[in-house]
């Protein structure tokens, strides 16, 4: 069974500052996928990230940076220069089928308050 | 395009009444899941579809709930009879898969989800 955990609960910064996002995943299986979603006040899960087991390289988007490191089965999401439009419940998720054929497995969420 | 549209968006209904919640995926998608997210439990999975065939519900809290989808472009979720404790967020997504384990790589798209509140 996979398990995904995101000890953070809620996280409080004030604007422009960076800030990191923790995951943690389990899975026996070799060949996995990860996810980064968003959820703003409005309810709605926004669709960030996936990056597959294969694939240890980081990845950068604009403000957001993604660190896979498998050796810590650790796949942690950072905001550079955050901004209050950023402040929402983020979601790291896992699935062993890329995600488009298997459920999702969801931790648990970090609110994210960026304070102006 | 429309993405996954989901109906109601808001449900208030009696304990004990039957609820129907529904969902359209996105055309061509042949994967259709549903999720129910409470502060307790979080975001979890209930069920999902493939190409309108029931593939894992393990995820069913008990036999008061229930899923259909009697075709690519509708599914049903029906609680019978509701209970307080039903009361969560329901999310509908839908993914297109390009099939094989390598190739299943297409991220799932949300509903904006059904808000259903049981009295």
């Amino acid at each position: 069974a996979q398990k995904v955990t995101q000890a953070q609960t809620e996280i409080s910064v004030v604007e422009k500052e960076d800030v990191t996002l923790d995951c943690v995943y389990e899975t026996r299986d070799t060949t996995y996928y990860l996810f980064w979603y968003k959820q703003p006040p409005s309810g709605e899960l926004v669709f960030l990230i996936r990056r597959n087991s294969f694939d240890e390289q980081n990845e950068i988007s604009g403000r957001y940076s993604w660190n896979f490191q498998k050796s810590t089965s650790s796949f942690n999401f950072t905001i550079t220069a955050s901004q209050v439009v950023d402040s929402a419940v983020y979601f790291c998720a896992l699935s062993v089928l890329g995600g488009g054929a298997d459920g999702l497995t969801f931790g648990k969420g970090t609110h994210l308050i960026i304070q102006p | 395009d429309a993405g996954v549209i989901q109906s109601p968006r808001h449900e208030v209904t009696e304990m004990g009444q039957e609820v129907t919640l529904r969902c359209k995926p996105i055309s061509g998608h042949d994967y259709l899941f549903w999720y129910r997210q409470t502060m307790m439990r979080g975001l979890e999975l209930l069920i999902y579809f493939n190409n309108n065939v029931p593939i894992d519900d393990s995820g069913m809290p008990e036999d008061r709930f229930s899923a259909k989808m009697p075709n690519a472009s509708f599914s049903t979720l029906k609680i019978q009879p509701s209970e307080p404790r039903d009361s969560a967020v329901y999310f509908c997504a839908s993914s297109l898969s390009r099939g094989g384990r390598e190739g299943s790589y297409n991220e799932q798209f949300f509903g904006p989800g059904t808000r259903l509140t049981v009295l």
